[in-house]
C-alpha cells in the first residue's frame, strides 16, 4: 500500500543554518505530495505542494521538489529562523477519486532552532 | 477567512463518561477527517466522510467511538464510554475532493484527557 517515510528527529540547528527534510514515499500511480506544519499547540497547516513530477512546491523561504525517479520530496530552507521551530509531516494524496481525499502521513519530524 | 472550526478546545472527564467532539469544515468543503494525534502513535486517521457519507472509519474502535454527519455543516464524534487511553488531541480537517489529491484543512483540535 501507499506509505510516507521521513527522516527522524528531533532536528536540531542553529538560526541560519540550511536545512533539509528527507522524505521517500510508496505508492502506485501519481499521487500528490504535500508538506505540512505544525506549530507548538496547533493544527496542521499545509506548508507546499505539489502534483505532478518535477513540479516545485515553495512557500516562506522553504521548497521542496517531486522527484519521482527516487520518489522523494524533500524539503529545504536556506537559511532558518528560530520561528520555524515546529513539527514537519510529508503526506501523500492518492489521486483516484475513490479514495476521497485521503492523506497518508508520515510521522513528522520535529525540528528546533536556536538563537 | 475560513477554518475549521471545533469545540470543545479541551475536555477533561472521568473514565466511563460520554464525550462529545463538534466539527464544523469550511464552508463548501465535501470532505471531512477525524483524525488523533499521540505521542506515542503520532497522527492516526479515525474516520472520514464524503458528502456526508462515511468513506472509511476503519481506524476507529468500533465498540466505542462514531462519527456522524448530521449535515452538511456539523460532523460529531463521539466516545462512550470514554477511557484513560483515549486521551489525546483529536484533529478535524476538511477539504476538496474530485480525484485530484486536494489539500486537507484542520482545526485547532480538541485535546481530551480522561482521568
Amino acid at each position: 500500500g501507499n506509505s510516507v517515510t521521513q527522516m527522524e528527529g528531533p532536528v536540531t540547528l542553529s538560526e541560519e543554518a540550511f536545512l533539509t527534510i528527507n522524505c521517500t514515499y510508496t505508492a502506485t500511480g501519481y499521487p500528490s505530495l504535500f508538506w505540512y506544519v505544525q506549530y507548538p499547540g496547533e493544527g496542521l497547516q499545509l506548508l507546499l505542494k505539489a502534483t505532478k513530477a518535477d513540479d516545485k512546491g515553495s512557500n516562506k523561504g522553504f521548497e521542496a521538489t517531486y522527484r519521482k525517479e527516487t520518489t522523494s520530496f524533500h524539503l529545504e530552507k536556506g537559511s532558518v529562523q528560530v520561528s520555524d521551530s515546529a513539527v514537519y509531516f510529508c503526506a501523500l494524496s492518492d489521486r483516484g477519486a475513490s479514495r476521497g481525499g485521503k492523506l497518508i502521513f508520515g510521522q513528522g519530524t520535529e525540528l528546533s532552532v536556536k538563537p | 477567512d475560513a477554518r475549521v472550526t471545533q469545540t470543545p478546545r479541551h475536555k477533561v472527564t472521568e473514565m466511563g463518561q460520554e464525550v462529545t467532539m463538534r466539527c464544523q469544515p469550511i464552508l463548501g468543503h465535501n470532505t471531512v477527517f477525524w483524525y488523533r494525534q499521540t505521542m506515542m502513535q503520532g497522527l492516526e486517521l479515525l474516520a472520514y466522510f464524503r458528502n456526508r457519507a462515511p468513506l472509511d472509519d476503519s481506524g476507529m474502535p468500533k465498540d466505542r467511538f462514531s462519527a456522524e454527519m448530521p449535515d452538511a455543516t456539523l460532523a460529531t464524534l463521539k466516545i462512550q464510554p470514554s477511557e484513560p487511553r483515549d486521551s489525546a488531541v483529536y484533529f478535524c480537517a476538511s477539504g476538496l475532493s474530485s480525484g485530484g489529491g486536494n489539500e486537507q484543512f484542520f482545526g485547532p483540535g480538541t485535546r481530551l484527557t480522561v482521568l
